[in-house]
Protein backbone atom coordinates (compact mmCIF):
# COMPACT_ATOMS: atom_id res chain seq x y z
CA UNK A 1 0.00 0.00 0.00
CA UNK A 2 1.01 3.24 -1.31
CA UNK A 3 1.10 5.74 2.26
CA UNK A 4 1.69 8.80 -0.05
CA UNK A 5 0.09 9.20 -3.78
CA UNK A 6 1.79 11.62 -5.80
CA UNK A 7 0.03 13.16 -9.00
CA UNK A 8 0.67 13.50 -11.71
CA UNK A 9 3.27 10.82 -12.95
CA UNK A 10 4.23 12.35 -15.51
CA UNK A 11 4.34 16.03 -16.61
CA UNK A 12 5.48 17.29 -20.08
CA UNK A 13 5.55 21.16 -20.16
CA UNK A 14 6.99 23.98 -22.37
CA UNK A 15 9.42 26.35 -20.98
CA UNK A 16 7.41 29.42 -18.79
CA UNK A 17 4.61 27.46 -17.70
CA UNK A 18 3.57 26.83 -14.16
CA UNK A 19 2.74 23.43 -13.16
CA UNK A 20 1.56 22.23 -9.79
CA UNK A 21 2.47 18.31 -8.40
CA UNK A 22 0.36 17.01 -5.68
CA UNK A 23 1.10 14.92 -3.06
CA UNK A 24 -1.72 12.71 -0.61
CA UNK A 25 -2.27 10.50 1.98
CA UNK A 26 -5.40 9.53 4.31
CA UNK A 27 -2.33 9.31 7.42
CA UNK A 28 -1.13 12.43 9.36
CA UNK A 29 2.57 13.31 9.01
CA UNK A 30 4.56 14.89 11.52
CA UNK A 31 7.04 16.64 8.46
CA UNK A 32 6.91 15.98 4.92
CA UNK A 33 10.04 16.60 2.41
CA UNK A 34 10.31 17.15 -1.08
CA UNK A 35 13.67 15.98 -2.95
CA UNK A 36 14.63 16.32 -6.34
CA UNK A 37 16.18 13.67 -8.11
CA UNK A 38 18.49 13.83 -11.54
CA UNK A 39 19.08 11.62 -14.11
CA UNK A 40 22.26 9.25 -12.54
CA UNK A 41 21.81 10.88 -9.30
CA UNK A 42 20.75 10.28 -5.57
CA UNK A 43 17.51 12.29 -4.08
CA UNK A 44 18.70 16.05 -3.03
CA UNK A 45 16.79 17.78 -0.78
CA UNK A 46 14.68 20.94 -1.86
CA UNK A 47 12.13 21.56 1.20
CA UNK A 48 10.98 20.28 4.34
CA UNK A 49 7.62 21.74 5.92
CA UNK A 50 6.64 20.96 9.54
CA UNK A 51 3.37 23.14 10.55
CA UNK A 52 0.20 22.14 8.97
CA UNK A 53 -0.76 25.40 6.19
CA UNK A 54 2.87 26.17 6.24
CA UNK A 55 4.20 27.66 3.03
CA UNK A 56 7.62 27.33 1.86
CA UNK A 57 8.86 29.35 -1.05
CA UNK A 58 12.56 28.43 -2.80
CA UNK A 59 13.05 30.85 -5.82
CA UNK A 60 10.44 29.97 -8.43
CA UNK A 61 9.59 26.80 -6.21
CA UNK A 62 6.19 27.21 -3.56
CA UNK A 63 5.85 24.28 -0.94
CA UNK A 64 2.78 23.86 0.62
CA UNK A 65 1.88 21.79 3.80
CA UNK A 66 -2.08 20.96 3.66
CA UNK A 67 -4.01 22.19 7.04
CA UNK A 68 -4.15 18.23 8.45
CA UNK A 69 -1.01 17.80 7.51
CA UNK A 70 -2.15 14.59 5.30
CA UNK A 71 -0.59 16.65 1.97
CA UNK A 72 1.17 18.44 0.17
CA UNK A 73 2.07 20.81 -2.97
CA UNK A 74 4.51 22.08 -5.38
CA UNK A 75 4.32 24.23 -7.30
CA UNK A 76 6.49 25.72 -10.09
CA UNK A 77 6.38 29.14 -11.81
CA UNK A 78 7.82 29.83 -15.09
CA UNK A 79 9.41 26.42 -15.26
CA UNK A 80 12.86 25.76 -17.01
CA UNK A 81 14.31 23.07 -19.11
CA UNK A 82 17.03 22.84 -15.30
CA UNK A 83 14.19 22.20 -13.56
CA UNK A 84 13.49 18.63 -15.08
CA UNK A 85 13.86 15.70 -12.61
CA UNK A 86 12.22 13.56 -10.37
CA UNK A 87 10.09 15.07 -7.94
CA UNK A 88 10.11 12.69 -4.91
CA UNK A 89 7.87 14.03 -1.85
CA UNK A 90 8.43 11.96 1.51
CA UNK A 91 6.72 12.18 4.80
CA UNK A 92 7.58 10.99 8.55
CA UNK A 93 5.19 9.66 10.44
CA UNK A 94 5.53 10.31 14.62
CA UNK A 95 8.68 10.33 15.47
CA UNK A 96 10.51 8.09 13.43
CA UNK A 97 14.07 8.56 11.41
CA UNK A 98 12.16 6.81 8.51
CA UNK A 99 10.77 8.53 5.28
CA UNK A 100 7.97 7.69 3.36
CA UNK A 101 8.33 8.47 0.15
CA UNK A 102 5.70 8.93 -2.75
CA UNK A 103 6.26 7.09 -6.18
CA UNK A 104 7.30 10.59 -7.65
CA UNK A 105 6.53 12.74 -10.29
CA UNK A 106 8.70 13.07 -13.80
CA UNK A 107 8.85 16.46 -15.05
CA UNK A 108 10.45 17.50 -18.49
CA UNK A 109 10.24 20.89 -19.24
CA UNK A 110 10.83 21.46 -23.13
CA UNK A 111 13.06 24.24 -24.03
CA UNK B 1 29.54 19.26 1.70
CA UNK B 2 28.22 15.69 2.81
CA UNK B 3 29.47 13.58 0.79
CA UNK B 4 27.96 9.61 0.18
CA UNK B 5 29.78 7.51 -1.93
CA UNK B 6 28.54 3.99 -3.06
CA UNK B 7 31.29 1.04 -4.43
CA UNK B 8 29.49 0.71 -8.39
CA UNK B 9 27.68 2.49 -10.65
CA UNK B 10 26.04 -0.18 -12.18
CA UNK B 11 26.84 -4.22 -11.44
CA UNK B 12 25.60 -7.13 -13.69
CA UNK B 13 25.39 -10.19 -11.32
CA UNK B 14 23.73 -14.34 -12.08
CA UNK B 15 21.22 -15.51 -10.26
CA UNK B 16 22.24 -17.25 -7.01
CA UNK B 17 25.28 -15.27 -6.67
CA UNK B 18 26.35 -13.23 -3.53
CA UNK B 19 26.42 -9.25 -3.95
CA UNK B 20 28.11 -7.03 -1.83
CA UNK B 21 27.27 -3.37 -2.61
CA UNK B 22 28.89 -0.84 -0.34
CA UNK B 23 28.39 2.64 0.97
CA UNK B 24 30.63 4.99 2.85
CA UNK B 25 29.62 8.48 4.47
CA UNK B 26 32.32 10.84 5.21
CA UNK B 27 30.37 13.26 7.87
CA UNK B 28 30.10 10.82 10.98
CA UNK B 29 26.86 10.37 10.21
CA UNK B 30 24.69 8.25 12.90
CA UNK B 31 22.06 7.16 10.67
CA UNK B 32 22.47 4.99 7.37
CA UNK B 33 19.91 3.61 4.86
CA UNK B 34 19.31 1.28 2.08
CA UNK B 35 17.03 1.94 -0.60
CA UNK B 36 15.51 0.44 -3.61
CA UNK B 37 13.83 2.49 -6.54
CA UNK B 38 11.79 0.73 -9.11
CA UNK B 39 9.20 2.94 -11.61
CA UNK B 40 6.23 4.39 -10.13
CA UNK B 41 7.01 2.51 -6.74
CA UNK B 42 9.33 5.85 -5.04
CA UNK B 43 12.02 5.09 -2.88
CA UNK B 44 11.32 1.77 -0.45
CA UNK B 45 13.32 1.28 2.58
CA UNK B 46 15.08 -2.12 3.08
CA UNK B 47 17.42 -1.49 6.33
CA UNK B 48 18.46 1.22 8.38
CA UNK B 49 20.94 1.41 10.87
CA UNK B 50 21.25 3.70 14.01
CA UNK B 51 24.40 3.17 15.30
CA UNK B 52 27.54 0.69 14.58
CA UNK B 53 26.36 -3.15 14.77
CA UNK B 54 22.92 -1.47 15.25
CA UNK B 55 20.38 -2.43 12.39
CA UNK B 56 16.39 -1.86 11.75
CA UNK B 57 14.32 -3.85 8.67
CA UNK B 58 12.63 -1.53 6.57
CA UNK B 59 9.63 -2.27 4.53
CA UNK B 60 10.97 -4.97 2.40
CA UNK B 61 14.00 -6.59 3.91
CA UNK B 62 12.96 -10.22 2.59
CA UNK B 63 15.90 -11.51 0.27
CA UNK B 64 18.78 -8.60 1.92
CA UNK B 65 20.53 -8.16 4.79
CA UNK B 66 23.41 -5.66 6.02
CA UNK B 67 26.55 -4.72 8.21
CA UNK B 68 27.53 -2.19 9.78
CA UNK B 69 31.14 -2.73 11.14
CA UNK B 70 32.68 0.99 10.80
CA UNK B 71 30.07 3.75 11.56
CA UNK B 72 30.99 5.07 8.27
CA UNK B 73 30.12 2.10 6.17
CA UNK B 74 26.73 0.22 5.49
CA UNK B 75 27.27 -2.54 3.51
CA UNK B 76 24.02 -4.04 1.71
CA UNK B 77 24.06 -7.96 1.27
CA UNK B 78 22.27 -10.46 -1.22
CA UNK B 79 22.86 -13.71 -0.37
CA UNK B 80 21.80 -15.04 -2.95
CA UNK B 81 20.86 -12.74 -5.62
CA UNK B 82 17.40 -13.05 -7.78
CA UNK B 83 15.67 -11.61 -10.80
CA UNK B 84 13.68 -9.63 -8.37
CA UNK B 85 16.28 -7.54 -7.35
CA UNK B 86 17.08 -6.08 -10.33
CA UNK B 87 16.81 -2.19 -9.69
CA UNK B 88 18.71 1.22 -8.31
CA UNK B 89 20.13 0.77 -4.71
CA UNK B 90 20.26 3.60 -3.31
CA UNK B 91 22.25 4.79 0.13
CA UNK B 92 21.47 7.66 2.37
CA UNK B 93 22.83 8.52 5.64
CA UNK B 94 21.64 11.79 7.94
CA UNK B 95 23.02 13.09 11.06
CA UNK B 96 21.04 11.68 13.46
CA UNK B 97 19.82 14.24 15.81
CA UNK B 98 16.52 16.02 14.84
CA UNK B 99 13.32 13.44 13.21
CA UNK B 100 13.12 16.10 10.55
CA UNK B 101 16.82 15.98 9.24
CA UNK B 102 18.01 15.76 5.62
CA UNK B 103 19.02 12.32 4.77
CA UNK B 104 21.70 12.66 1.70
CA UNK B 105 21.81 10.21 -0.82
CA UNK B 106 24.78 8.38 -2.73
CA UNK B 107 24.57 8.82 -6.67
CA UNK B 108 23.13 4.84 -6.89
CA UNK B 109 23.77 1.31 -8.03
CA UNK B 110 22.10 0.46 -10.69
CA UNK B 111 21.79 -3.95 -10.88
CA UNK B 112 21.23 -6.08 -13.22
CA UNK B 113 20.28 -9.65 -12.13
CA UNK B 114 20.62 -12.22 -14.79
Amino acid sequence: TQLLEQSPQFLSIQEGENLTVYCNSSSVFSSLQWYRQEPGEGPVLLVTVVTGGEVKKLKRLTFQFGDARKDSSLHITAAQPGDTGLYLCAGRRDSSYKLIFGSGTRLLVRP
Amino acid sequence: DVKVTQSSRYLVKRTGEKVFLECVQDMDHENMFWYRQDPGLGLRLIYFSYDVKMKEKGDIPEGYSVSREKKERFSLILESASTNQTSMYLCASSLGEVHQETQYFGPGTRLLVL
